[in-house]
């Protein structure tokens, strides 16, 4: 079955910097969208940023844009996120999610997650 | 960016209840709204899709509907997994936003 699995996250002081990792199994991983979402302590989620298939279209949350880049590695079914210039308001569980197309329409849909990476920003 | 917003924030019901969650969007979004469900200390799972779409296999007790700017998410008859917060989410443009949540608990 589909497996999403992250790993990266830890504890890090303001303005540092971390990359997080999401490996894929199971499915033709150079075929779907992939997305990052964030959650904080007790709070609600907040999608953070997508990739295209192919790498060739990327999007952010204004709340990252410029710090935090999303990248791709499909001879190793890999998903990756950049963050730099972390501040505390970026401490949350980060799961990554298959994206995929539902319908005529093509709806966008997240449905498959991973368990979450937990990133902690503290000094 | 479009704020979606779920009512209420928090609901108390029973096994066998009939429950409803709405959620409304800032502007329209068609039917290109998401529901979710998150179990405690588990990662979200997709329950229906495009407004009104059953995602495969999760069962019909779970419902949805809507178009443009309201939307509704019903369980025809509560089960004890079903306790969890809910999100609805537009997928029309991005940032691809999630409402706050609603916290189905157990009365």
């Amino acid at each position: 079955q589909v497996q999403l699995v992250e790993s990266g996250g830890g504890v890090v002081q303001p303005g540092g910097s971390l990359r997080l990792s999401c490996a894929a199994s199971a499915f033709t991983f150079n075929s779907y969208d992939m997305h990052w979402v964030r959650q904080a302590p007790g709070k609600g989620l907040e999608w953070v940023t997508f990739i295209r298939y192919d790498g060739s279209d990327k999007h952010y949350a204004d709340s990252v844009k410029g710090r935090f880049t999303i990248s791709r590695d499909n001879s190793e079914n890999t998903l990756y996120l950049q963050m730099n210039s972390l501040s505390a308001e970026d401490t949350a569980i980060y799961y990554c999610a298959k994206g995929d197309y539902g319908g005529d329409s093509g709806i966008v849909m997240f449905d498959y997650w991973g368990q979450g990476t937990l990133v902690t920003v503290s000094s | 960016d479009i704020q979606m917003t779920q009512s209420p924030p928090s609901l108390s019901a029973s096994v066998g209840d009939r429950v409803t969650i709405t959620c409304r969007a800032s502007q329209s979004i068609s039917f290109y709204l998401n529901w979710y469900h998150q179990r405690l200390g588990q990662a979200p799972k997709l329950l229906i899709y495009g407004a009104s779409s059953l995602q495969s296999g999760v069962p019909s007790r779970f419902s949805g509907s809507g178009s443009g700017t309201d939307f509704t998410l019903t369980i025809s008859s509560l089960q004890p997994e079903d306790f969890a917060t809910y999100y609805c989410q537009q997928s029309y443009s991005t940032p691809y936003t999630f409402g706050q949540g609603t916290k189905l608990e157990i009365k």
